[in-house]
């Protein structure tokens, strides 16, 4: 079974600072990577998704992530993080060969704030 | 298009009242349904998935139970709600490995 971990809980910057946000993942084979974003009462907006090809993936909002195989990470960055990205992020496997066992797990999220 | 309706947005129910929140998606047939619950510190916990009608894996030991009456409904109930039941409830849709759909979730408060 695939699992996710994020290892930071609360994260803050500031405004203009860079960001990388930490995500390691366990599966067998190389699964499918996301990350997802969730502002303060609203449900979940896709950042990016990695499945194959360039390990460096470029998301909405200035976001990229690279995966690392050989550490089993995806991690999340931005160059200049701005007020508005103060909210909470998950990073996500999806694995299984769909039908009756695909899944897509989330790790316990990351909360970012971000100062002034 | 493709779309997934989760209603209602906001509950909240006393100690022991039954719960029924409901998830339909549109433009698609045959969907992968999931309920997640994220519960504060917990992250996004998957609680069921149902690959077809009257088909309902149980991820984990709960409260809960979930059911697929109609190939593009999912349902998500309880007899008697706890408090440690509150929390926000997300439907997904998953129609291959590469895209999920989300719905707006529901904010449960159980009090």
């Amino acid at each position: 079974a695939q699992s996710v971990t994020q290892p930071d809980i609360h994260i803050t910057v500031s405004e203009g600072a860079s960001l990388e946000l930490r995500c390691n993942y366990s599966y067998g084979a190389t699964p499918y990577l996301f990350w997802y974003v969730q502002s303060p009462g609203q449900g979940l907006q896709l950042l990016l998704k990695y499945f194959s090809g360039d390990t460096l993936v470029q998301g909405i909002k200035g976001f990229e992530a690279e995966f690392k195989r050989s550490q089993s990470s995806f991690n999340l960055r931005k160059p200049s993080v701005h007020w508005s990205d103060a909210a909470e992020y998950f990073c996500a496997v999806g694995a299984g060969s769909g039908g009756s066992n695909y899944k897509l797990t989330f790790g316990k999220g990351t909360l970012l704030t971000v100062n002034p | 298009s493709q779309t997934i309706h989760q209603w209602p947005a906001t509950l909240v129910q006393p100690v022991g009242s039954p719960l029924s929140l409901e998830c339909t998606v549109e433009g698609t047939s045959n969907p992968n349904l999931y309920w997640y619950r994220q519960a504060a510190g917990r992250g996004l916990q998957l609680l069921f998935y149902s690959v077809g009608i009257g088909q309902i894996s149980s991820e984990v030991p709960q409260n809960l139970s979930a059911s697929r009456p109609q190939d593009r409904q999912f349902i998500l109930s309880s007899k008697k709600l706890l408090l440690s039941d509150s929390g926000f409830y997300l439907c997904a849709w998953i129609s291959d490995p590469s895209e999920a759909f989300f719905g707006q979730g529901t904010r449960l408060t159980v009090v």
